[in-house]
């Protein structure tokens, strides 16, 4: 069974500082790693996806992936009460093309 | 471009009767997936498609839950009969073909089985 794990939360970071989300999965033959993010209420939003090991930056995002440990984690700068959210981890299998998803990881901003 | 367009937005129904959801897909998506997200949780992956076969359906409740994709285009998620457990956002989304390609989600349908 292909399985993706996430913290559940709440993570609370103040508002200014960096916060830090994890992820990992169980499937070595995962080939695309996808962070989404989930407001109350609404559909999943991409936020970035990571193919390759190392980092990955676009803006105050920074994604995180280390094939080997099979962890991949999400890295957001200078936090605003606006990225209070869930943050989902998404892994599609280089041999089934699914996508799995994580719980999620609720995030709250602090003032 | 237009994105993933479903419909109903919102249903309640009484358990043991029937509901039918309706997807679009961005044009020229060949994957078609459907999803069910209970309160607190992830999306779980229900069904499949690409163009119009099923690649994978092997966490739908196939006594219950009947999904078909015509022409390779939209797609029809149906739920008879249901239960209150089946209370959950049903997520349609749609990707390119290609394993290097991200996904898209639809606002969702909401149902409430009471």
């Amino acid at each position: 069974q292909k399985e993706v794990e996430q913290n559940s939360g709440p993570l609370s970071v103040p508002e200014g500082a960096i916060a830090s989300l994890n992820c990992t999965y169980s499937d070595r033959g995962s080939q695309s790693f996808f962070w989404y993010r989930q407001y109350s209420g609404k559909s999943p939003e991409l936020i970035m996806f990571i193919y390759s090991n190392g980092d990955k930056e676009d803006g105050r995002f920074t994604a995180q992936l280390n094939k080997a440990s099979q962890y991949v984690s999400l890295l957001i700068r200078d936090s605003q009460p606006s990225d209070s959210a869930t943050y989902l981890c998404a892994v599609r299998s280089g041999r089934d093309d699914k996508i799995i998803f994580g719980k999620g990881t609720r995030l709250h901003i602090l003032p | 471009e237009a994105g993933v367009a479903q419909s109903p937005r919102y249903k309640i129904i009484e358990k043991r009767q029937s509901v039918a959801f309706w997807c679009n897909p961005i044009s020229g998506h060949a994957t078609l997936y459907w999803y069910q997200q209970i309160l607190g949780q992830g999306p779980k992956l229900l069904i499949q498609f690409q163009n119009n076969g099923v690649v994978d359906d092997s966490q739908l409740p196939k006594d219950r839950f009947s999904a078909e994709r015509l022409k390779g285009v939209d797609s029809t998620l149906k739920i008879q009969p249901a239960k209150l457990e089946d209370s959950a956002v049903y997520l349609c989304a749609s990707s390119p073909r290609g394993l290097q390609d991200t996904i898209y989600f639809g606002e969702g349908s909401w149902l409430t089985v009471v």
